[in-house]
């Protein structure tokens, strides 16, 4: 059965640094999405990305976060400067169409020290 | 605005219990509602889903949640749970007719079977 890949499964950093966060959506999926779970918390949305640009954004995704896809298959988080609040676990999205389920992969935990 | 208030953060119950977990939300737009299962490091896993038609839906494992407009509900039930339920279940809903949307999901509950 296809589904969400994510690597790496959990990341550490310094306080400071860009981390990309990368994610394979299902081949045939058409919309991207990134959540976050603070340890704790509820999960919230970041972003939707669809047609090579992003279709919706939250007020958590400031200019510090962009979204790519470089290529066919990955879609890719990047946090450009991390801050201790940063620390969460990441997780990538897709869906075939903007009303279909989502299918979510197992998520990347951000360690931000 | 859409919100998900998701009533019992914890929800403690013996094996073959039947369960019930409370979701109630608010939207001005007609939603769609979910119900997500997390299991220890895992990602978020669809229950069920409703979308239209009939008020009571079901899903996998045995689940099953019933929509209620009137009551702005949309509660979890499984008539006998199992000690593989242990997880974190998560309600969200999202707008019905914007594609690509987000989803907003409540702060979960912690649904513990025990034997």
């Amino acid at each position: 059965e296809p589904e969400v890949t994510q690597t790496p499964s959990h990341q550490v950093t310094q306080m400071g640094q860009e981390v990309i966060l990368r994610c394979v959506p299902i081949s045939n999926h058409l919309y991207f999405y990134w959540y976050r779970q603070i340890l704790g918390q509820k999960v919230e949305f970041l972003v939707s990305f669809y047609n090579n640009e992003i279709s919706e954004k939250s007020e958590i995704f400031d200019d510090q976060f962009s979204v790519e896809r470089p290529d066919g298959s990955n879609f890719t988080l990047k946090i450009r400067s991390t801050k201790l609040e940063d620390s969460a676990m990441y997780f990538c999205a897709s869906s075939l169409g903007g009303l279909d389920e989502q299918f979510f992969g197992p998520g990347t935990r951000l360690t931000v020290l | 605005a859409q919100s998900v208030t998701q009533l019992d953060s914890q929800v403690p119950v013996f094996e073959e219990a039947p369960v019930e977990l409370r979701c109630n939300y608010s939207s001005s737009v007609s939603v769609y509602l979910f119900w997500y299962v997390q299991y220890p490091n895992q990602g978020l896993q669809l229950l069920l889903k409703y979308l239209s038609g009939s008020t009571l839906v079901k899903g996998i494992n045995g689940f099953e949640a019933e929509f209620n407009k009137s009551q702005t509900s949309f509660h979890l039930r499984k008539p006998s749970v199992h000690i593989s339920d242990t997880a974190e279940y998560f309600c969200a809903v999202s707008d019905l007719y914007q594609a690509g949307t987000a989803l907003i999901f409540g702060k979960g509950t912690t649904l513990s079977v025990s034997s």
